[in-house]
């Protein structure tokens, strides 16, 4: 059963126009969300997050946006750029983020020139 | 560079081998979490120390999997008898134990072949 679930497994998008990454969830107990950038034969990269207290939160190019009621987040990149480019994971934790990550499966986004 | 660190990046072994990973946290992150990754799916979590103590093992970790973090600092993952399932990326975090909220930072990861 997948508490995290990314339901579009690639997204493509010319530079400069937004990107939307969506991520749901079944587990009401998550309380912090986090989205990592994976570029092949690297480990994830923290990119954003945000807490179940907050509906928004935003750095630079990229915003979260979190719906607690439909368990749903988005990850908002404007502009998008060609180094861009990556898998992109939706991630949750529990008990205030103090608890192991879950992932998704992953979106990979390519931002065309 | 003060990030996470594993060694070695690749590994290539022998069905039935023992194989041991290490990861090097941030210093002065109390937490370090082991996960695994395989194509096409995102990181799975196995298992994690808040300092030396094993707080946390996933049903993922069977009796072949063994992790230890003997002062709190570095971390080893020793798998015994490995199977070819058992090939895939094994990611090691680390974040700072605050009152809430604390991101995972990753390693560069640890790429297991088993032939």
């Amino acid at each position: 059963d997948q508490q995290v679930k990314q339901n579009s497994p690639s997204l493509s998008v010319q530079e400069g126009r937004i990107s939307i990454l969506n991520c749901d969830y079944t587990n009401s107990m998550f309380d912090y969300f986090l989205w990592y950038k994976k570029y092949p034969a690297e480990g994830p990269t923290f990119l954003i997050s945000i807490s179940s207290i907050k509906d928004k939160n935003e750095d630079g190019r990229f915003t979260v946006f979190l719906n607690k009621s439909a368990k749903h987040l988005s990850l908002h990149i404007v502009p998008s750029q060609p180094g861009d480019s990556a898998v992109y994971f939706c991630a949750a934790s529990s008990n205030s983020g103090n608890t192991p990550l879950v992932f998704g499966k992953g979106t990979r986004l390519s931002v065309i020139a | 560079d003060t990030g996470v660190s594993q060694n070695p990046r690749h590994k290539i072994t022998k069905r039935g081998q023992n194989v041991t990973f290490r990861c090097d946290p941030i210093s002065e992150h109390n937490r370090l979490y082991w996960y695994r990754q395989t194509l096409g799916q995102g990181p799975e979590f196995l298992t994690y120390f808040q300092n030396e103590a094993q707080l946390e093992k996933s049903r993922l970790l069977s009796d072949r999997f063994s992790a230890e973090r003997p002062k709190g600092s570095f971390s080893t993952l020793e798998i015994q008898r490995t199977e070819q399932g058992d090939s895939a990326m094994y990611l090691c975090a680390s974040s700072q134990l605050q009152a809430s909220y604390n991101e995972q930072f990753f390693g560069p990861g640890t790429r297991l072949t088993v032939l």
